[in-house]
C-alpha cells in the first residue's frame, strides 16, 4: 500500500532559525495536505497542494509539491515559539471514489528554544 | 460552528469492560474516520466510513468495531479493551468540494483512553 515517509522525526531549533520538514511518497499523489498539531491538541488543516511543482505561502510558512508529485516540504522562516507542535503531511493518491483515503506521515515534532 | 465532537475526552477503564467513544459532526460530511495516535507511530487509521451503513477497515482495525447508522454519528466500540489499546483517539470527518474531490479532514478534540 501507499506509504508516506516524513523526516526528520524531531527538530529542535533556536527561535529565529529556519525549519524544514520533508515528505516522500512511495506512489504518485493526487494531492498532499499539511496539518499542525499543537501540544495537547488535535491536528488542524494548514493547506492542500494539488499541482505539480506548486508552491504556496502562508506568512512565514512555505509549502512545496514536487514536480513528480511524490514529495513535499514545509519550510518555516524565522521560527517563533508559537510554531511549536507536530507537523504532519498526508497524501492522497488515485482519483474518483478511490481518492478519499489520506495516508499520514509520522510527523515532525518541532521544538523552539526561546 | 462547524465541528467534530467526541465523548468522553478522557477515560480510564479496566481490561474487558466494553466501552463506546462517540463521535458527531455537524457539517453533513459523508466521510468519517477513526485514528489512534501513539508516540513515534503518528496517526494510524482504525476504521472509516464513506457514508451511512458503509464502513471499512483501516490499517489497525483489530479489537475495534464501528457503526454508521446516521450520517452525523460514527461511534467507536471496544468490545473487550486491552492495555495495548491505551492511546489517544481522534475522530475526523471530510466533505466533498465543488468539483467532487475530498477536502481537508476536520478532527475532533481527541479521547485519551487508558486501559488498566
Amino acid at each position: 500500500g501507499q506509504q508516506v515517509m516524513q523526516i526528520p522525526q524531531y527538530q529542535h531549533v533556536q527561535e529565529g532559525e529556519d525549519f524544514t520538514t520533508y515528505c516522500n511518497s512511495s506512489t504518485t499523489l493526487s494531492n498532499i495536505q499539511w496539518y499542525k498539531q499543537r501540544p495537547g491538541g488535535h491536528p488542524v488543516f494548514l493547506i492542500q497542494l494539488v499541482k505539480s511543482g506548486e508552491v504556496k505561502k502562508q506568512k512565514r510558512l512555505t509549502f512545496q509539491f514536487g514536480e513528480a508529485k511524490k514529495n513535499s516540504s514545509l519550510h518555516i522562516t524565522a521560527t517563533q515559539t508559537t510554531d511549536v507542535g507536530t507537523y504532519f503531511c498526508a497524501g492522497r493518491s488515485g482519483s474518483g471514489a478511490g481518492s478519499y483515503q489520506l495516508t499520514f506521515g509520522k510527523g515532525t515534532k518541532l521544538s523552539v528554544i526561546p | 460552528e462547524a465541528q467534530v465532537t467526541q465523548n468522553p475526552r478522557y477515560l480510564i477503564t479496566v481490561t474487558g469492560k466494553k466501552l463506546t467513544v462517540t463521535c458527531s459532526q455537524n457539517m453533513n460530511h459523508e466521510y468519517m474516520s477513526w485514528y489512534r495516535q501513539d508516540p513515534g507511530l503518528g496517526l494510524r487509521q482504525i476504521y472509516y466510513s464513506m457514508n451511512v451503513e458503509v464502513t471499512d477497515k483501516g490499517d489497525v482495525p483489530e479489537g475495534y468495531k464501528v457503526s454508521r447508522k446516521e450520517k452525523r454519528n460514527f461511534p467507536l466500540i471496544l468490545e473487550s479493551p486491552s492495555p495495548n489499546q491505551t492511546s489517544l483517539y481522534f475522530c475526523a470527518s471530510t466533505g466533498r468540494g465543488p468539483e467532487g474531490g475530498y477536502n481537508e479532514q476536520f478532527f475532533g478534540p481527541g479521547t485519551r483512553l487508558t486501559v488498566l
